[in-house]
C-alpha cells in the first residue's frame, strides 16, 4: 500500500549537535520527496525537497539524502538550535494516476539545552 | 503567513452536526489539497482539486465532501459528525499537481 514510514518516532539531541532523521518509503514510482517541519499548533512548513534523479541536496543547515536502492530518505540538520524542536515529516509524491503527497507518521525532534 | 488561509481556526460542535471548513489557496496556485491530522498522527490525505475539478481521492469518508469554486477557494464539508472526527484539518495548495505544497495553519475541529 502507500506508506512512508519513519524509523524513530522521537529523537533527542543536544543543542549544537547534528541530528539525522530517517525515513523509509515504499513506492519506487515516487519521483519527488519533501521534508516538512511542523511546530506545535502550526501547519507543516516546507524545509527541503529532492527529485528522484538526485541523491543529495543541501540547504541552509539541512541536507537531504536519497537512497533509491533501499528506498531511504534522511534529513540531516547541522548545529541544531532550540528552534529546530518540532515534528518532522517526510513525504513522497506518489504517482499513481493522479499525483498526491503521502506523509509519514513523523519524528518528534527535541533539542536539549 | 504562508499565503494559504483557512477559516475558522477553531470549531467546536456536537455529534451529528455538519460543518464547513474553508480554504483560500496561495495566489496563483491552482491545486488544493485537504488533509486530516488526528492527535500525534501523520497527515492523512483526503482529497485534491485542480482548477475546480476533483483530481484525487484518499481515505475520505462518505460523510465528507469537498469542492473548489471558480475563484479557486475550496470548502470541506463534514456531516453527521462523530467524536472520532475531532482533528486538525489542513488545506494545502500548489501551482501544479504534485509540486511543493504550501500548508495553511489548519482548522482544529472538536466534536463533543
Amino acid at each position: 500500500g502507500e506508506s512512508v514510514g519513519l524509523h524513530l518516532p522521537t529523537l533527542s539531541v543536544q543543542e549544537g549537535d547534528n541530528s539525522i532523521i530517517n525515513c523509509a518509503y515504499s513506492n519506487s514510482a515516487s519521483d519527488y520527496f519533501i521534508w516538512y517541519k511542523q511546530e506545535s499548533g502550526k501547519g507543516p512548513q516546507f524545509i527541503i525537497d529532492i527529485r528522484s534523479n538526485m541523491d543529495k541536496r543541501q540547504g541552509q543547515r539541512v541536507t537531504v539524502l536519497l537512497n533509491k536502492t533501499v528506498k531511504h530518505l534522511s534529513l540531516q540538520i547541522a548545529a541544531t538550535q532550540p528552534g529546530d524542536s518540532a515534528v518532522y515529516f517526510c513525504a513522497e509524491n506518489l504517482v499513481q494516476g493522479a499525483q498526491k503527497l503521502v506523509f509519514g507518521q513523523g519524528t518528534r525532534l527535541t533539542i536539549n539545552p | 503567513d504562508s499565503g494559504v488561509t483557512q477559516t475558522p481556526k477553531h470549531l467546536i460542535t456536537a455529534t451529528g452536526q455538519r460543518v464547513t471548513l474553508r480554504c483560500s489557496p496561495r495566489s496563483g496556485d491552482l491545486s488544493v489539497y485537504w488533509y486530516q491530522q488526528s492527535l500525534d498522527q501523520g497527515l492523512q490525505f483526503l482529497i485534491q482539486y485542480y482548477n475546480g475539478e476533483e483530481r484525487a481521492k484518499g481515505n475520505i469518508l462518505e460523510r465528507f465532501s469537498a469542492q473548489q469554486f471558480p475563484d479557486l477557494h475550496s470548502e470541506l464539508n463534514l456531516s453527521s459528525l462523530e467524536l472520532g472526527d475531532s482533528a486538525l484539518y489542513f488545506c494545502a495548495s500548489s501551482r501544479t499537481p504534485g509540486g511543493g505544497y504550501t500548508f495553511g495553519s489548519g482548522t482544529r475541529l472538536t466534536v463533543v
